[in-house]
């Protein structure tokens, strides 16, 4: 169980473009989801948190307009990259908390590439 | 400021032996400590947590050990096998002992168990 999908696993866009990236909990419902980034041998940099109904929270840093993030239900957070730029190229990789558990469990990842 | 440090970038560890990989830490706050494995291009798969209010956990091969007063922790891998080649990150957490709010992620440690 506390299977976590990603979608796309990679995609390549041209700078301007927006691209959004769904994350699913297959197999549990996660009030809370999270949304990470990771440069080339480097660490997982939280972006923001995802809560079911409301408004994400964005970490310091992180631009709220650039990088929208919608949690429709609880089983699914979108994050989309607006108007990205090769800067923006990166592995982005969400997380849910499954209700009443205390450990998150990771997508496997989307590797985005802007041209 | 890194909160979270795995000071050993990689470790080389023969197939039997044990695989110990460090984590230090400079927030008291945190309350929750996890390591996750991860393979390139694919998301960080939990192994293994442990609370501040212990100072050891035990799952199979893997064992947890946290030293408050140092703010290290170790994760042993016994006996090391070859499918335990991967990245080991350790992550921490200061939401009342879960990993309900952000996780902190060190920098990773790449771990290679020779046959």
């Amino acid at each position: 169980g506390a299977v976590v999908s990603q979608h796309p696993s990679r995609v390549i866009c041209k700078s301007g473009t927006s691209v959004k990236i769904e994350c699913r909990s297959l197999d549990f419902q996660a009030t809370t989801m999270f949304w990470y980034r990771q440069f080339p041998k480097k660490s997982l940099m939280l972006m923001a948190t995802s809560n079911e109904g409301s408004k994400a929270t964005y970490e310091q840093g992180v631009e709220k307009d650039k990088f929208l993030i919608n949690h429709a239900s609880l089983t699914l957070s979108t994050l989309t990259v607006t108007s990205a730029h090769p800067e923006d190229s990166s592995f982005y990789i969400c997380s849910a908390l499954p209700r009443g558990r205390d450990t998150q469990y990771f997508g496997p990842g989307t590797r985005l590439t802007v041209l | 400021d890194q909160q979270v440090k795995q000071n050993s970038p990689s470790l080389s560890v023969q197939e039997g032996r044990i695989s110990i990989l460090n984590c230090d830490y400079t927030n008291s706050m945190f309350d929750y400590f996890l390591w996750y494995k991860k393979y390139p291009a694919e998301g960080p798969t939990f192994l293994i947590s442990i609370s501040s209010i212990k100072d050891k956990n035990e799952d199979g091969r893997f064992t947890v050990f946290l030293n408050k007063s140092a703010k290290h922790l170790s994760l042993h891998i016994v006996p090391s096998q070859p499918g335990d080649s991967a990245v080991y990150f350790c992550a921490a957490s200061e939401a009342g002992g879960t990993s309900y709010g952000k996780l902190t992620f060190g920098q990773g440690t790449i771990l290679t168990v020779h046959p």
